[in-house]
């Protein structure tokens, strides 16, 4: 199993450019969740998705949007990319929000913002 | 809502020595606690993790304690080894919540290093 799968691993944007980092898991998993990671701050919950069909914004949303595509995947869009936005982001996803089980995060993806 | 605080933010030990970092948290109503090891390049993995309804877990050199009562919780790696060199989080939730309860709010993390 590849587990949970993010693209790409590495972007440069520049200011105002949009993009988006794709997320697919192969675990069956209801619920799916980003999160940034900077330095000396942790990881930041951004948006979440409970179920497929549904998505809510967690901790830091401003700038971001999602779509849960399907049960497996899980995008993140950028539609303006700031340099505040510079940051590594995690995919991750569990059973179920209730079960509080382990959470399986992707291997991140490092995005740069000129 | 929750917030979790997490200490030291870095912590250097020798080989064999142990290794503790402590975490609490302000929400009374979380009652779930995992740990996430981090290793360079990747993502956070569970390592242990414990529920309300036990004070204390081990899992070979890792073990974690929870006093509900102050609000803390603590891990503990010993007789460490230079691939125990890694950041660690810490994270509390309520279990069984729907929306936005249930999510895991994540200290700031320890950066763990283990010299030979």
């Amino acid at each position: 199993n590849a587990g949970v799968t993010q693209t790409p691993k590495f972007q440069v944007l520049k200011t105002g450019q949009s993009m988006t980092l794709q997320c697919a898991q192969d675990m069956n998993h209801n619920s799916m969740y980003w999160y940034r990671q900077d330095p000396g701050m942790g990881l930041r919950l951004i948006y979440y998705s409970a179920s497929e069909g549904t998505t809510d914004k967690g901790e830091v949303p401003n700038g971001y949007n999602v779509s849960r595509l399907n049960k497996r995947e899980f995008s993140l869009r950028l539609e303006s990319a700031a340099p505040s936005q510079t940051s590594v982001y995690f995919c991750a996803s569990r059973l179920t929000v209730e079960s509080a089980g382990e959470l399986f995060f992707g291997e991140g993806s490092r995005l740069t913002v000129l | 809502g929750e917030n979790v605080e997490q200490h030291p933010s870095t912590l250097s030990v020798q080989e064999g020595d142990s290794a503790v970092i402590k975490c609490t948290y302000s929400d009374s109503a979380s009652n779930y606690f995992p740990w996430y090891k981090q290793e360079l390049g990747k993502g956070p993995q569970l390592i242990i993790d414990i529920r309300s309804n036990v004070g204390e877990k081990k899992d070979q050199r890792i073990a974690v304690t929870l006093n509900k009562t102050a609000k803390h919780f603590s891990l503990h790696i010993t007789e460490t080894q230079p691939e125990d060199s890694a950041v660690y989080f810490c994270a509390a939730s309520p279990m069984n919540y729907g929306g936005s309860q249930g999510n895991l709010i994540f200290g700031k993390g320890t950066k763990l290093s283990v010299k030979p």
